[in-house]
Parts: structure tokens; sequence; C-alpha cells
């Protein structure tokens, strides 16, 4: 078993390339978060997935960026022309379907991406 | 203003010493309170999850919530060099909901 996975662990691009991040979370799992990280902060949301249903997205998530998880499974990040401003470690998260008192997320171990 | 505060740190203590972390958070409406540590470059490990108030114990921690107060805290006793990182809290206010994070406290435990 496995935990949640995340490829590539690292990614250096240029500035206005597309760049693209998966996500395989826990096998069981319904729910598949992601998150960005910047160095010194807590991880700050940007979307997540109920199967291939996307639930919720952030105000952080610009139109330069796409989520996508179409079998329910995997998930795949996308942000377009890249920035800067997006270097960051992105995250990803699995959780089983939340009962009242049962609620855990188990993050991978992020991409770090870094926009030169 | 943040949600969610927690004081950055650093915090240095000598190994065996007891860690107290704690955070402070403005909206009423959490519910579910879960503490990360996380590693240089690494991914957040879920350490501790309490749903409403109360305390948890698991092996050295030990996690409090009070909601009147709108604080929690995490207690680490008999610390280890190896507990040294970055330890994150988060909450939510149901179940599945996202989870907002405080920024981070780092801790130091010194041989």
């Amino acid at each position: 078993d496995t935990g949640v996975s995340q490829d590539p662990r690292h990614k250096i691009t240029k500035r206005g390339q597309n760049v693209t991040f998966r996500c395989d979370p826990i096998s069981e799992h319904n729910r598949l978060y992601w998150y960005r990280q910047t160095l010194g902060q807590g991880p700050e949301f940007l979307t997540y997935f109920q199967n291939e249903a996307q639930l919720e997205k952030s105000r952080l998530l610009s139109d330069r960026f796409s989520a996508e998880r179409p079998k329910g499974s995997f998930s795949t990040l996308e942000i377009q022309r890249t920035e800067q401003g997006d270097s960051a470690m992105y995250l990803c998260a699995s959780s089983s379907l939340p009962d009242r008192v049962s609620y855990e997320q188990y993050f991978g171990p992020g991409t770090r991406l870094t926009v030169t | 203003q943040k949600e969610v505060e927690q004081d950055p740190g650093p915090l240095s203590v000598p190994e065996g010493a007891i860690v107290s972390l704690n955070c402070t958070y403005s909206n009423s409406a959490f519910q579910y309170f879960m503490w990360y540590r996380q590693y240089s470059r690494k991914g957040p490990e879920l350490l501790m999850y309490t749903y409403s108030s109360g305390n948890k114990e698991d092996g050295r921690f030990t996690a409090q919530v009070d909601k009147s107060s709108k604080y929690i805290s995490l207690f680490i006793r008999d610390s280890q060099p190896s507990d040294s990182a970055t330890y994150l809290c988060a909450m939510s206010p149901g179940a599945g909901n996202k989870l907002t994070f405080g920024g981070g406290t780092r801790v130091l435990v010194k041989p």
C-alpha cells in the first residue's frame, strides 16, 4: 500500500510554458484535494473532487489552472502559461467519504515547481 | 487577518522536554481539527485528528481543542531530535470540506 503518490516530484520550467502534474490517491479514497504551499506558509486549498465531480474551486485557481479527475481515480493539475508566482509546492491529498466524526486527509509528497 | 494563526517559531527545546504548540482561529464553524508534521521539502504527515472539543492522546502526542476559546494545542512528550520539523494545524467546518491551515511552527529539538 501505498499512500498518495505524485509525479513528477520536481519540475523546472520556463515562464510561459505549460506544465501538468499527476496525483494518484489512496486506492479506496473517493475524495481528492489539491493544495498549494509557498515557502514558510501553510498549504492553501485549490480544488477538490468527489469521484469525477469537481465540487469546489478556490479563487486562487485562476483561468490558467485546470484540474481533472476523469475516471474518479487519478487526477491531473495543469497550469498554462506559467508565471514566476506559480513557483510553489503543489500538494495532493485524499480521503475516504467522510462521516460525521471521521474525516482525515492524507497528503502525498508534493510536486515542487520552479518557474524561471 | 488570517482565519488560523500559528506562531512561526522557531521553537527550540532540549531533547526530552515537552513541546507545546498551539493555534487560534476565528471561524466558529470549524469542528474538525488536525495536526500535521512536515519535514523540509516533504508532504505533510497526519499526526492527530480531533472532532469537536476535548482531548485526544496517541503515544507521545496529546491534542486539545477548546472551541469556546477558539484555541487548539498539541503537546509532544519526551521530545526527540527526530521530532524536529514544522508542525501545521488545520481545520474544517464540515466533514469532507477543504482544510484551512495555519502557517506552521518550526520546532528544533536539540540533542
